[in-house]
């Protein structure tokens, strides 16, 4: 089993929707989480970096956390075709210096 | 501000070669992060350097290698490719080792490596 799983889609939506991602883990000892936004051929984009559970909003975009179900999410508002990529999410664990990562999850806006 | 850059962008080598991958840091940053990321895969993590120490490294064997530089900039080298080396090479940096926290780490465009 993996550390973190990410449903890897793909997801496709329309203009204006509300796109919903998640992951699941299993190390309990993680406690800061990030979402990134990865364009084809490009790096990872850090978009949101959350610690412990709760909810974190930034423009359009929301990242919740619930660590007694081991469970994240991050809610993308007003889709826009620009924000059509692979979402990856990410996590570490206190005094630990790597991020475990996601698979990804490819999202398409339709215009 | 100047981001996280990588050279080359591309590189295509022969199965038993060795390759050298480059990575400047952003502005201000003195850690630099590297990772693989295989084609539909999320980035593993290869190792870390810090103030031009290795700070940690993941499950990669021994013929990935790195290096960090004064300036903070890095190299990593990888010996004796195999065919499954082949991927998306990813720097990350950073500033800091702040207590507890993993700091937030910025990502440059990576080196895609093909092996043959």
């Amino acid at each position: 089993q993996k550390e973190v799983e990410q449903d890897p889609g793909p997801l496709s939506v329309p203009e204006g929707a509300i796109v919903s991602l998640n992951c699941t883990y299993s190390n309990s000892a993680f406690q800061y989480f990030m979402w990134y936004r990865q364009y084809s051929r490009k790096g990872p984009e850090l978009l949101m970096y959350t610690y412990s559970s709760g909810n974190k909003e930034d423009g359009r975009f929301t990242a919740q956390v619930d660590k007694s179900s081991k469970y994240i999410s991050l809610f993308i508002r007003d889709s826009q075709p620009s924000d059509s990529a692979t979402y990856l999410c990410a996590m570490s664990a206190y005094n630990d210096y790597k991020l475990s990562f996601g698979a990804g999850t490819t999202v398409t806006v339709r215009a | 501000e100047t981001g996280v850059t990588q050279s080359p962008t591309h590189l295509i080598k022969t199965r038993g070669q060795q390759v050298t991958l480059r990575c400047s840091s952003q502005s201000g940053h003195n850690t630099v992060s590297w990772y693989q990321q295989a084609l539909g895969q999320g980035p593993q993590f290869i190792f870390q350097y810090y103030r031009e120490e290795e700070n940690g490294r993941g499950n990669f064997p021994p013929r990935f290698s790195g290096l960090q530089f004064p300036n903070y900039s890095s190299e990593l080298n990888v010996n004796a490719l195999e065919l499954d080396d082949s991927a998306l090479y990813l720097c990350a940096s950073s500033f800091g080792k702040i207590e507890g926290s993993p700091y937030e780490q910025y990502f440059g465009p990576g080196t895609r490596l093909t092996v043959t």
